[in-house]
């Protein structure tokens, strides 16, 4: 099975960038993806690393490194609406359902 | 419509009584997955079908929990004899084919009182 860690609360300013780390431990681990949930809102797809290395998307990128069962989102120029939760989930294969971490509550303030 | 959606966006229904909750994934999307979360959790797999048989359903919490999609698109999450601990968001997520982008619905929202 699979288990991942991240922190539960960050806080930062706006315009300033923020990194959210994700470490997991699990067997057969394929890659891991990130989403962003507002309060009341469904999940949303922000980015996905099955090689080791950084993804760039925008303001948002996303890292791992598969060696240290380790990955972070990196958001930049932050807006108050990045408001949100973020998590990380690992995906065993192609075809399995996702794995989530507990989720990383981002407050950005002015 | 171009999203997943899901009906009712809320239930509330009494311990005992039996549920259905409904969820129609984007056109064409062969895997659907549910998922239920609590809060200040992420959430956590129950089922996933690719077409019309349930390839996964080892995240079932018992046999009060059942799933259906008999026609390859629409799906349907059967509780029965709902329990207080069954509160939470129930989400439905559909992907083309199993891949690794999920495009999640609003959920539904159940209480049991």
């Amino acid at each position: 099975g699979q288990s991942l860690e991240q922190p539960s609360e960050v806080t930062a300013v706006e315009g300033a960038i923020v990194q959210i780390n994700c470490t997991y431990q699990t067997s057969g681990f394929y890659g891991l993806s990130w989403y962003q949930q507002h309060d009341g809102g469904a999940p949303t797809f922000l980015s996905y690393n099955a090689l080791d290395g950084l993804e760039e998307t925008g303001r948002f990128s996303s890292f791992l490194s598969r060696s240290d069962s380790y990955g972070y989102l990196l958001l930049q120029e932050l807006q108050m609406k990045d408001s949100a939760s973020y998590f990380c989930a690992g995906l065993n294969s192609g075809n399995t359902p996702l794995v989530f971490g507990k989720g990383t509550r981002l407050s950005v303030i002015a | 419509g171009a999203g997943v959606s899901q009906t009712p966006s809320n239930k509330v229904t009494e311990k005992g009584k039996y549920v259905e909750l409904r969820c129609d994934p984007i056109s064409g999307h062969t895997a659907l997955y549910w998922y239920r979360q609590s809060l200040g959790q992420g959430p956590e797999f129950l089922i996933y079908f690719q077409g019309t048989g349930a390839a996964d359903d080892s995240g079932l919490p018992n046999d009060r929990f059942f799933a259906v999609r008999p026609e390859g698109s629409v799906s349907t999450l059967k509780i029965q004899r709902t329990e207080r601990g069954d509160s939470a968001v129930y989400l439905c997520a559909s992907s083309p084919s199993g891949q690794e982008t999920q495009y999640f619905g609003p959920g539904t929202r159940l209480l049991v009182l």
